[in-house]
């Protein structure tokens, strides 16, 4: 049982570099999120997606854009990185978004931009 | 203030202690809350959710105090294998608290 499955597990990028990261779940949950974890600072959502075709913006969106391809992926991607956007990058989904949902975690992507 | 606040100690206690950690929110349309546990460089990964009457998981006990707008987690009879940040959550907007490391020592 796979549940989130995040790609790649590290990346280096110089800065101006794009990416995207990559995020799959076999739970068939309608909603996903990205989020960035810095020190001392927590979880900081991105965007989420609440359910397919729909996207959302976060406590941080600047720098970012997502997409839900499908109901199993959600991309996120960097269009010019830059070196505050290094980081570890958690994608996780739940089955609603809202109240009493749990949310199940990727391993995370470290991220470093140089 | 932030929209949700944890004191990010690190609490060291030894095995066996009793110890208590505190997450405040700011936003009193919250529904639902959750402790999550996160080891060294790894995925944060549920605790346990915090009704409102309170309630008990084996050594862990969460409590809901809406009055005061916060959360807690009382670990008791802590094991070596306790050590790890914990997370709370406050899902009416998906916050997380930045964490609450403990160290338990032998």
């Amino acid at each position: 049982n796979a549940g989130v499955t995040q790609t790649p597990k590290f990346q280096v990028l110089k800065t101006g570099q794009s990416m995207t990261l990559q995020c799959a779940q076999d739970m068939n949950h309608n909603s996903m999120y990205w989020y960035r974890q810095d020190p001392g600072m927590g979880l900081r959502l991105i965007y989420y997606s609440a359910s397919e075709g729909t996207t959302d913006k976060g406590e941080v969106p600047n720098g970012y854009n997502v997409s839900r391809l499908n109901k199993r992926e959600f991309s996120l991607r960097l269009e010019s990185a830059a070196p505050s956007q290094t980081s570890v990058y958690f994608c996780a989904s739940s089955e609603l978004t809202g109240a009493k949902n749990i949310q199940y975690f990727g391993a995370g992507t470290r991220l470093s931009v140089l | 203030r932030k929209e949700v606040e944890q004191d990010p100690g690190p609490f060291n206690v030894p095995e066996g202690a009793t110890v208590a950690f505190n997450c405040t929110y700011s936003n009193s349309a919250s529904q639902s809350f959750f402790w999550y546990r996160q080891d060294c460089r790894k995925e944060p990964k549920l605790l346990m959710s915090v009704y409102s009457s309170g309630n008990e998981d084996g050594r862990f006990t969460a409590q809901l105090n809406r009055a005061s707008q916060y959360i807690s987690l009382l670990i008791r009879d802590s094991k070596l294998s306790d050590s790890a940040t914990y997370l709370c959550v406050v899902n009416a907007d998906m916050r997380f608290g930045a964490g609450t490391r403990l160290t338990v020592k032998p």
